[in-house]
């Protein structure tokens, strides 16, 4: 079984600071996803990373996907209580000859004004 | 861009009875569905994988005969739990790959009382 493992499980930061989360895993994915889901509701895509070292920035988000492809993270730069949410990297991977995403364990992010 | 549609958004039933959920791509054709459970604080699993005109595939520990997935034409899928009881209680999501990438749809919360 493939798992993306998010650190941390928990955030709880003030408004202003910076923080970074990472998604770890032992397998080779061919492109990586974040998305960021508010309760209730569908997740709702952020950035795609395809190329291994490959950085792409979203306003104040900056993700980077390893170089190996098995890892990727968000900083996330003076961050906002609109930031708060639950965040989830998911792995595109190939499996019984259907490529489908796997989810990591998810960062539960709280931004405090 | 891609719209999957999910009804309903929540449904509350008695325990042995059966829900039906469905997922509607409305501008594109889909010939695969993924679907996922998500419990309360944790991330999205992984349950099965719909494909237009065949059996659904179901991952490791998803009982095929409880969570019944049809996918009979390219722009409909079903998932129907079947005399649910209250630990199926979760929020059901759906998800199609197409053009765009990957859309989902707006989630189903189920209660089963």
């Amino acid at each position: 079984t493939q798992l993306l493992e998010q650190s941390p499980q928990f955030l709880s930061i003030q408004e202003g600071e910076n923080l970074t989360v990472y998604c770890n895993s032992s397998s080779v994915f061919s492109s990586l996803q974040w998305y960021r889901q508010e309760p209730g509701e569908g997740p709702v895509l952020l950035v795609t990373v395809v190329t291994g070292g490959e950085v792409k920035k979203l306003k104040r988000l900056t993700f980077q996907f390893g170089d190996a492809r098995k890892d990727s993270s968000l900083h996330i730069t003076a961050a906002q209580p609109g930031d708060t949410g639950l965040y989830l990297c998911a792995g595109l991977t190939p499996t019984s000859g259907t490529y489908k995403y796997i989810f990591g364990t998810g960062t539960r992010l709280k931004v405090l004004a | 861009g891609a719209v999957v549609s999910q009804h309903p958004s929540r449904v509350i039933c008695k325990s042995g009875t059966s829900v039906k959920i469905e997922c509607r791509s409305l501008d594109f054709q889909a010939t695969t569905m993924f679907w996922y459970r998500q419990f309360p604080k944790q991330s999205l699993m992984l349950m099965a994988t719909s494909n237009e005109g065949s059996k659904a595939t179901y991952e490791q520990g998803v009982e095929k005969d409880k969570f019944l997935i049809n996918h009979a034409s390219l722009t409909l899928s079903t998932l129907t739990v079947t005399s649910a009881h209250p630990e199926d209680s979760s929020f059901y999501i759906c998800s199609a790959p197409n053009s765009y990438g990957y859309t989902f749809g707006s989630g189903t919360r189920l209660t089963v009382v």
